[in-house]
């Protein structure tokens, strides 16, 4: 049972054009969302990150959108840079001390020159 | 300074033999953290540290899996009999509390082969 869900295994964008990231869960118990950046053989790297009392956080050229009522965020990239082509992983916290996070399956993203 | 950092980067072992994998953390960092991700998954989540709190083990796959974490730094997570669904990369974070908005910081994994 997967609570967070990357659909899209991979997309592939032109340098300079907008990259949109989509990710759904199902556990409303989640409230806190972030990104992860993931090259090869490195470990993943915090992007940005969203809390369910907002619908936008922004951050330079990353931008992350929440709808809570559709259980959905999407993380735009805008304008997309060749050194952006990494696998991104979406992930979920929920209330509590714990802050264990869950992850979804990941999507690669190349962005062509 | 130095960041999260895991030994070895690659381990290849028998079917039935026990591994031991090394994290050693971001000094200062509390909280620890260790998942795994299998060909295709995203990151599983398998026991988290806090301070001298009581483990949470819940992710754990079985009882072959075992981690500790000596005077509040390093973490040694344990697969005893290893079995072929055991290949994966395992990866240790690190952050300085266990609140929700800490930034987890990853080491690079550790790449495990089950032959």
């Amino acid at each position: 049972d997967q609570q967070v869900k990357q659909n899209s295994p991979s997309l592939s964008v032109q340098e300079g054009r907008i990259s949109i990231l989509n990710c759904d869960y199902t556990n409303s118990m989640f409230d806190y969302f972030l990104w992860y950046k993931k090259y090869p053989a490195e470990g993943p790297t915090f992007l940005i990150s969203i809390s369910s009392i907002k619908d936008k956080n922004e951050d330079g050229r990353f931008t992350v959108f929440l709808n809570k009522s559709a259980k959905h965020l999407s993380l735009h990239i805008v304008p997309s840079q060749p050194g952006d082509s990494a696998v991104y992983f979406c992930a979920a916290s929920g209330a509590g001390a714990n802050s264990k996070l869950t992850f979804g399956k990941g999507i690669t993203l190349s962005v062509r020159p | 300074g130095a960041g999260v950092s895991q030994s070895p980067s690659n381990k290849v072992t028998e079917k039935g033999k026990d591994v031991e994998l090394r994290c050693d953390p971001i000094s200062g960092h509390t909280a620890l953290y260790w998942y795994r991700q299998s060909l295709g998954q995203g990151l599983e989540f398998l026991i988290y540290f806090q301070g001298n709190s009581a483990p949470d083990k819940s992710g754990l796959p079985s009882d072959r899996f075992s981690a500790e974490r000596t005077g509040g730094s390093v973490s040694t997570l344990t697969i005893q009999r290893t079995q072929q669904e055991d290949s994966a990369v395992y990866l240790c974070a690190s952050s300085l509390s266990s609140g929700r908005t800490n930034e987890q910081f990853f080491g690079p994994g550790t790449r495990l082969t089950v032959l």
